[in-house]
């Protein structure tokens, strides 16, 4: 199965964008690149999603590299409700199924006042 | 809209006992998704829910069982319980339509097995 590569945890200060990268080199042609978020003491809300090209939402931006091999969400400024831990999640043939969502153990953002 | 609900919030067991946790999905939504949230770790697909049936099962032993009702609500049932099964349980609704429809989580059931 696929694995995705995310480093455990990031800091960045209020109202600055943030920049989570997210390694998947063994990707496979038809797999989505899918982002959720865990809240504290709550359930994993979904992000973001992508195929091959760069995405927006109100939420954030998501950038695939061209080799589909890494992508990157983009937390445009992030506010103090920003921190959680960020999962890079394959959805497709690689983990196996698209219907399940495969989680790592994702990166923990911290956002400094 | 009520969002995905789950009780009860909290359960504490002895091990060898039997638990059952409920999850109530989004309105509108068909299809229920169950997840073991051990601490520390991400959540770990245990199985999927529609129609009635069990659609999709990850790596987890027959202890694990579930059950779907008409209404689209699901129950988790978990039999000889280990002290390794003390984790959140998570449960997710979706569409069934579409193969990446975003999946909302409910706040999770918190078990404790002792």
């Amino acid at each position: 199965d696929a694995k995705t590569t995310q480093p455990n945890s990031m800091e960045s200060n209020e109202e600055e964008p943030v920049h989570l990268p997210c390694n998947h080199s063994t990707i496979s042609g038809t797999d989505y690149i899918h982002w959720y978020r865990q809240l504290p003491s709550q359930g994993p809300e979904y992000v973001i999603h992508g195929l091959t090209s760069n995405v927006n939402n109100r939420m954030a931006s998501l950038a695939i590299a061209e080799d589909r091999k890494s992508s990157t969400l983009i937390l445009h400024r992030a506010t103090l409700r920003d921190a959680a831990v960020y999962y890079c999640i394959l959805r497709g043939p690689s983990s196996g199924s698209a219907r399940q969502l495969t989680f790592g153990s994702g990166t923990q953002l911290t956002v400094l006042p | 809209d009520a969002g995905v609900t789950q009780s009860p919030t909290h359960l504490i067991k002895t091990r060898g006992q039997q638990v059952t946790l409920r999850c109530s999905p989004k309105s509108g939504h068909d299809t229920v998704s169950w997840y073991q949230q051990a601490l520390g770790q991400g959540p770990q697909f245990i199985f999927q829910y529609y129609e009635e049936e069990e659609r999709q099962r990850g790596n987890f032993p027959d202890r694990f069982s579930g059950h779907q009702f008409p209404n689209y609500s699901s129950e988790l049932n978990v039999n000889a319980l280990l002290l390794g099964d003390s984790a959140l349980y998570l449960c997710a609704s979706s569409v069934t339509t579409g193969m990446h429809n975003e999946q909302f989580f409910g706040p999770g059931t918190r078990l404790t097995v002792l």
